[in-house]
């Protein structure tokens, strides 16, 4: 199907680690890219491609994908990690080009 | 550095046009694979794609949106203009812009952001 699958909501406590989802057929052909959007600001790319991170993302940012999933790991979660996480990825079956998945809230105990 | 940035009408009536400007620089909408998106997210919802204009000029929308919107460039400004007819509360949202660059080995990806305009369609 075209679509992205994302849980609504994570927590995890403080300093542990929490991994988001994503899941979608089209992740089969494409790289997914990681978002994280806080209150009132715009989407930062967090993950891109076989788990790249842009200059200035923390490195217990990461990234991992297996067949019709695609994974953000945050390894010792601060309190500042709490946000929302999107993916977004190309749609192998053309119908919509672009797919964003749901996003997840996650929460930091 | 590349930046990007909406501008627009905060307040749009019901089954009017609304027509929003992504204001950019720190980069060629010009050079091959790179294209300019805008998406939108209602009040405490998710992301939406809404379209997207590439390095061709060539456009591409949300199908359920389609017959609603009509992206458009003036490379000689550095802009990119979104129109949507027929304007409705639901589509009450906060309108990003954003880069696609294409990525040696990783894909395409959206880069940078806008910070977004917030546009409220009431009567």
């Amino acid at each position: 199907s075209s679509e992205l699958t994302q849980d609504p909501a994570v927590s995890v406590a403080l300093g542990q680690t929490v991994r988001i989802t994503c899941q979608g057929d089209t992740l089969r052909s494409y790289y997914a890219s990681w978002y994280q959007q806080k209150p009132g600001q715009a989407p930062l790319l967090l993950i891109y491609g076989n788990n790249n991170r842009p200059s200035g993302i923390p490195d217990r940012f990461s990234g991992s994908n297996s067949a019709t999933t695609a994974s953000l790991t945050i390894a010792g979660a601060q309190a500042e990690d709490e946000a929302d996480y999107y993916c977004i990825c190309r749609d192998i079956s053309g119908i919509h080009f672009w797919l964003f998945g749901g996003g997840t809230k996650l929460t930091v105990l | 550095q590349v930046t990007l940035r909406e501008s627009g009408p905060a307040l749009v009536k019901p089954t009017q046009t609304l027509t929003l400007t992504c204001s950019f620089s720190g980069f060629s909408l010009n050079i091959n694979g790179v294209a300019l998106s805008w998406v939108r997210q209602p009040p405490g919802k998710a992301l939406e794609w809404l379209g997207l204009i590439d390095s061709d000029g060539d456009k591409y929308y949300n199908t359920s949106l389609k017959t609603r919107l009509t992206i458009a460039k003036d490379a000689s400004k550095n802009q990119v203009v979104l129109k949507m007819t027929n304007l409705d509360p639901v589509d009450t949202a906060t309108y990003f812009c954003a880069r696609i660059y294409p990525y040696s080995g990783s894909g395409e990806v959206y880069d940078y952001w806008g910070q977004g305009t917030a546009v409220i369609v009431s009567s």
